[in-house]
């Protein structure tokens, strides 16, 4: 089964609140964590990630956090803008032999930001 | 700014018939993804290439799907018959290398199985 997994589908936030998207993980063997932003009719794109051996990360507008201890990370987008609005995609990128890293992906969880 | 490439965007198929999506990813990327992903889910990876060479084809269902990339560079991915669960996003993705680099995706061929 999958290991990685969100606890919400769907999450609807006023623009310029802050909106907090949870995802839960299985397997602690991951060596990155990363999470991707997929709108409408295109492929996912990179927002941030973080090192399993890391408890925070900030980018611009964003700060993924990790609880390894309760096997939580979480991605808070800060004063969330309609472009935010999209599906919001939690992944583990662990060693699969060699050099080479393999993606899981979760679930998913639908961000609306409303105007 | 690069990108990849996927062609046709859309594809409505009848099942039994033959399908081929066309990936051409960001050039000197050596590493090629195929992702497939379900309405609702995250991306699964079907196949991935270093150069021409297959390193995972593990998800792959090897009795409908093959996929080539001849020349290290653009790759084809083909399903032969199509069923009616195979609609989906085919998604590519690209990476400088397998070594943990970011990986860039496609928008994507929406695939409709009739």
């Amino acid at each position: 089964g999958e290991s990685v997994g969100l606890h919400l589908p769907t999450l609807s936030v006023q623009e310029g609140d802050n909106s907090i998207i949870n995802c839960a993980y299985s397997n602690s063997a991951s060596d990155y964590f990363i999470w991707y932003k997929q709108e409408s009719g295109k492929g996912p794109q990179f927002i941030i990630d973080i090192r399993s051996n890391m408890d925070k990360r900030q980018g611009q507008r964003v700060t993924v956090l990790l609880n390894k201890t309760v096997k939580h990370l979480s991605l808070q987008i800060a004063a969330t803008q309609p472009g935010d609005s999209a599906v919001y995609f939690c992944a583990e990128k662990k060693n699969s032999g060699g050099s080479n890293y393999k993606l899981t992906f979760g679930k998913g969880t639908l961000l609306t930001v409303n105007p | 700014e690069a990108e990849v490439a996927q062609s046709p965007r859309y594809k409505i198929t009848e099942k039994s018939q033959a399908v081929a999506f066309w990936c051409d990813p960001i050039s000197g990327h050596a590493t090629l993804y195929w992702y497939r992903q379900i309405l609702g889910q995250g991306p699964e990876l079907l196949v991935q290439f270093q150069d021409e060479s297959v390193v995972d084809d593990s998800q792959l269902p090897k009795d409908r799907f093959s996929a080539e990339r001849l020349k290290g560079v653009d790759s084809t991915l083909k399903i032969q018959p199509a069923e009616l669960g195979d609609s989906a996003m085919y998604l590519c993705a690209s990476s400088l290398s397998s070594g943990g680099y970011e990986q860039y995706f496609g928008p994507g061929t929406r695939l409709t199985v009739t």
